[in-house]
């Protein structure tokens, strides 16, 4: 089946430092979507990418669609404390039966004050 | 702000036990997915359903587990009988197809099956 590998497991920064995921698959996904997870939460969205090429800012996160349309990266510039957690990347496919998000193991972001 | 609303949040149940988690996706969504997040595994998809009809529940024990949309309203999930390897953290997420898929994602429901 569809896999995705999310990349750093786990990093521990500063705050004030920039931060960089990634996700790769090896195979193509219409949409990527990144999320975030707090603890005894659900998954919220922070930004979704619907096109190759794509790159989409909310704040202080930016997130790019790969050109070949099998991998995606979030960057959080000037971390705060409030970043802890756990993000994780979704590959989707839609149309016909399809619709299935798939997620990536997660990046556990912990931020040093 | 909509939410999807998961009930219980918590449960604690004896293995063998039947144990039914409910779902209230956001009014208007029309997709429904559940989800069931394990440290070793992460977030694996059981099944969804598109307009109440299920579309894939390939991910889902089908011996011991079951999924069903009663209605628009309501989404059920059900384990019968449960087993201490069930135990883990039971998401329930909707979603409307269309240009925007983020989909929302309820607060889970915590399984614990001793």
């Amino acid at each position: 089946g569809q896999q995705l590998n999310q990349s750093p497991q786990s990093m521990f920064i500063q705050e004030g430092e920039d931060v960089s995921m990634n996700c790769t698959s090896s195979s193509i996904f219409n949409t990527w979507l990144w999320y975030k997870q707090d603890p005894g939460e659900g998954p919220v969205l922070l930004i979704a990418l619907y096109k190759a090429g794509e790159l989409t800012s909310n704040g202080r996160l930016t997130a790019q669609f790969g050109i070949t349309r099998k991998d995606s990266f979030l960057n959080i510039s000037a971390s705060i404390p409030s970043d802890v957690g756990i993000y994780f990347c979704a590959g989707l496919n839609y149309g016909g039966s399809q619709g299935n998000l798939i997620f990536g193991k997660g990046t556990k972001l912990s931020v040093k004050p | 702000d909509a939410r999807v609303t998961q009930t219980p949040r918590h449960k604690v149940t004896e293995m063998g036990q039947e144990v039914t988690m409910r779902c209230q996706p956001i009014l208007g969504h029309n997709t429904v997915f559940w989800y069931r997040q394990t440290m070793m595994q992460g977030l694996e998809l059981l099944a969804y359903f598109r307009n109440r009809a299920p579309l894939d529940d390939s991910g889902m024990p089908k011996d011991r587990f079951s999924a069903e949309m009663p209605d628009a309203t309501l989404a059920t999930l059900k384990i019968q009988p449960s087993e201490p390897r069930d135990s883990a953290v039971y998401f329930c997420a909707s979603g409307t197809t269309g240009l925007n898929y983020g989909y929302t994602f309820g607060s889970g429901t915590r399984l614990t099956v001793v």
